[in-house]
């Protein structure tokens, strides 16, 4: 299978922080990335997809200036969480694609807002 | 609006017996539908997908079913073992979001969380 990775795998942060996950795809070229985000006991939600060079698309409800996403290469994408606030401690993970039948997500990363 | 339920949260099995994970959609667009597996603090793991054309895919001891006419999937885990204890999700996909290079958007269901009894 493809090999994903993402770093950190868990961040404790103050309130007021920025924080800046990364996802790499390391066996293939993803050209599209979807984030999402899995609070505890819920189903992943899907934050927002990103081709590479290209501003992301957000889904409803998730704010844009407050994730701000980065994909400008076709083996690493962003995802920085501004001025990060207790309510957006959740796990974040990344799913890089690079054509119909590529179904592999990264391991996830922790994020902890104190 | 859900487009993809999963409406047992937690299913418990004893070991050896058969596991039935159900998941219904709405959308009639999804033509490709996937499993996974998912650990806490652990991104999901894929384990079996099946295409609308079939109504049925096997690898091992798992074994998704499709009725399209239902609009319901399940997967079977036969025998369940002590590590098939996860949550399991369910995700469909259209293939038209492939042809516009939109990627492969997945709609995922809520998750079961199966617990197999030794």
């Amino acid at each position: 299978g493809a090999v994903v990775s993402q770093h950190p795998s868990w961040v404790i942060c103050k309130s007021g922080t920025s924080v800046k996950i990364e996802c790499r795809s390391l066996d293939f070229q993803a050209t599209t990335m979807f984030w999402y985000r899995q609070f505890p006991k819920q189903s992943l939600m899907l934050m927002a997809t990103s081709n590479e060079g290209s501003k992301a698309t957000y889904e409803q409800g998730v704010e844009k200036d407050k994730f701000l996403i980065n994909h400008a290469s076709l083996t690493l994408s962003t995802l920085t969480v501004t001025s990060a606030h207790p309510e957006d401690s959740s796990f974040y993970i990344c799913r890089p694609e690079g054509g119909y039948n590529e179904q592999f997500f990264g391991p996830g990363t922790r994020l902890t807002v104190l | 609006d859900q487009q993809v339920k999963q409406n047992s949260p937690s299913l418990s099995v004893q070991e050896g017996r058969i596991s039935i994970l159900n998941c219904d959609y709405t959308n009639s667009m999804f033509d490709y539908f996937l499993w996974y597996k998912k650990y806490p603090a652990e991104g999901p793991t894929f384990l079996i997908s099946i295409s609308s054309i079939k109504d049925k895919n096997e690898d091992g001891r798992f074994t998704v079913f499709l009725n399209k006419s239902a609009k319901h999937l399940s997967l079977h885990i036969v025998p369940s073992q002590p590590g098939d204890s996860a949550v399991y999700f369910c995700a469909a996909s259209g293939a038209s979001f492939m042809n516009n290079n939109a990627g492969n958007m997945l709609t995922f269901g809520g998750g079961t969380r199966l617990m197999v009894k030794p």
